[in-house]
């Protein structure tokens, strides 16, 4: 079963307005994060936003804001105010806490989702 | 900010020679990781280190495959004889610790072209 799942391989978004890209998980570790991850085309991949499992609010940085749905399993991510810089892959990727001392899991990434921002 | 810095960014290697992939993560880190992408794919974990060893390893990571950290700063990935489906962008990533450390810091990747 798919840890993560992007179901939108690609989006279109006109400059200056919102989007959001979508993911869900699948995990039974009551604790893990979620992050978000933009790999633009020159291939480095960029840390955006990070969310606990156990984090009460929403996590936001920035233009960007993941909408945290616990009980559904999904970690959208959104990005206000769109700019052409913002044309790139997103990732959204999962670690799960594991119970073994010395043991920080490693992350587990979607499909991605290809965002590209009209002018 | 503090960077994981990999050399180099390109490599080109024909089939069936060995490569090593470098790594320099940040100084105060203890957990380390490589992760591989294939053109137009997703990211793939292939192993993680820690304490001077292999923590966990995926079932790309098999006997072709092999890390250390011979000198306390690089992190190097060595595939022994390299396949056609070697061809990838190999990134390195690290954490300064298990729970502190939220985010994995990645480098600019390795593009790797196995000919």
């Amino acid at each position: 079963a798919q840890k993560i799942t992007q179901t939108q391989p690609g989006m279109f978004v006109q400059e200056k307005e919102a989007v959001t890209l979508d993911c869900t998980y699948d995990t039974s570790d009551p604790s893990y994060g979620l992050f978000w991850y933009k790999q633009p085309s020159s291939g480095e991949m960029i840390f955006l936003i990070y969310q606990g499992s156990y984090d009460q609010q929403n996590a936001t940085e920035g233009r960007y804001s993941l909408n945290f749905q616990k009980a559904r399993k999904s970690a959208n991510l959104v990005i206000s105010a769109s700019q052409l810089g913002d044309s790139a892959m997103y990732f959204c990727a999962m670690r799960e806490v594991s119970a073994l001392r010395g043991s920080a899991r490693q992350l587990t990434f979607g499909s991605g989702t290809q965002l590209t921002v009209l002018p | 900010e503090p960077e994981v810095t990999q050399t180099p960014s390109h490599q080109v290697t024909q089939m069936g020679q060995e490569v090593i992939l470098r790594c320099v993560p940040i100084s105060n880190h203890l957990y380390f990781y490589w992760y591989r992408q294939i053109l137009g794919q997703k990211v793939e974990f292939l192993v993680s280190f820690y304490n001077n060893e292999i923590s966990e390893k995926s079932e790309i990571f098999d006997d072709q495959f092999s890390v250390e950290r011979p000198d306390g700063s690089n992190f190097t990935l060595k595939i022994r004889s390299t396949k056609l489906e070697d061809s990838a962008m190999y990134f390195c990533a690290s954490m300064p610790n298990r729970s502190g450390g939220r985010r994995a810091f990645f480098g600019q990747g390795t593009r790797l072209t196995v000919v």
